[in-house]
């Protein structure tokens, strides 16, 4: 069975902070990982998978297979990166991905 | 993203009816998949389809049920069996064979009275 975690359901910072957002799984296999991001009134979508090795929008997520884990962390959070984050995997070749219960960021200005 | 749609944005129902919730997509994509969002629990995998004319159930599929007759269509039928249809439903797609990306439409609220 596989398994997302996200421990906070809500996470505020001060525009500048450094934010991290935490993401554990449970797997088996190799997971590929993905951070969705939802902004109000706008759709779900895809901001970062951990196979890029990317960073989008000043994000970044290491996968730590040691540690299950897959955080988001960004050095200086901005006012428009306050928004709904889900963590998901996906470790299936039919691509069902298995969302975390979603963290809401806020960043005051 | 603008390539899927679903409608209606918002659909309320009074309770022992079905209603069918639309999501079409003009991507080429070959899977589709029909979410539920509740607040504190993520997103849940209702069904999903990886070619026309099959489909299989996800995490909670009782009291759902879809039809995939067209490569750009995958309606969801919320029928009187579901307990608790009142959430949000989203649709998303994904270029099987490719990236496992998924692209997610704008979702349609249901309210039940």
């Amino acid at each position: 069975a596989q398994r997302v975690t996200q421990p906070e359901k809500l996470l505020s910072v001060f525009k500048g902070a450094p934010v991290e957002l935490k993401c554990n799984y449970s797997y088996s296999g190799s997971p590929e990982l993905f951070w969705y991001v939802q902004y109000s009134r706008q759709r779900l979508q895809l901001l970062l998978r951990h196979i890029s090795r990317e960073s989008i929008k000043g994000f970044t997520a290491d996968l730590n297979k040691g540690e299950t884990s897959f955080h988001l962390k960004k050095p200086f959070a901005q006012e428009e990166d306050s928004a709904m984050y889900y963590c998901a995997l996906s470790g299936t070749s039919y691509g069902k991905l298995t969302f975390g219960q979603g963290t809401i960021l806020t960043v005051h200005p | 993203d603008g390539g899927i749609t679903q409608s209606p944005k918002y659909l309320f129902r009074k309770e022992g009816q079905n209603v069918t919730l639309s999501c079409e997509q003009n991507l080429n994509h070959d899977a589709m998949y029909w979410y539920r969002q509740d607040p504190g629990q993520g997103l849940r995998l209702i069904y999903y389809s990886q070619i026309v004319n099959d489909f299989q159930k996800g995490d909670i599929a009782e009291g759902y049920s879809v039809s995939r007759e067209k490569k750009e269509s995958f309606p969801l039928t919320v029928t009187s069996a579901q307990k608790n249809p009142t959430a949000f439903y989203l649709c998303a797609t994904r270029l099987a064979g490719g990236k496992d990306t998924q692209y997610f439409g704008p979702g349609t609220r249901l309210t039940v009275l």
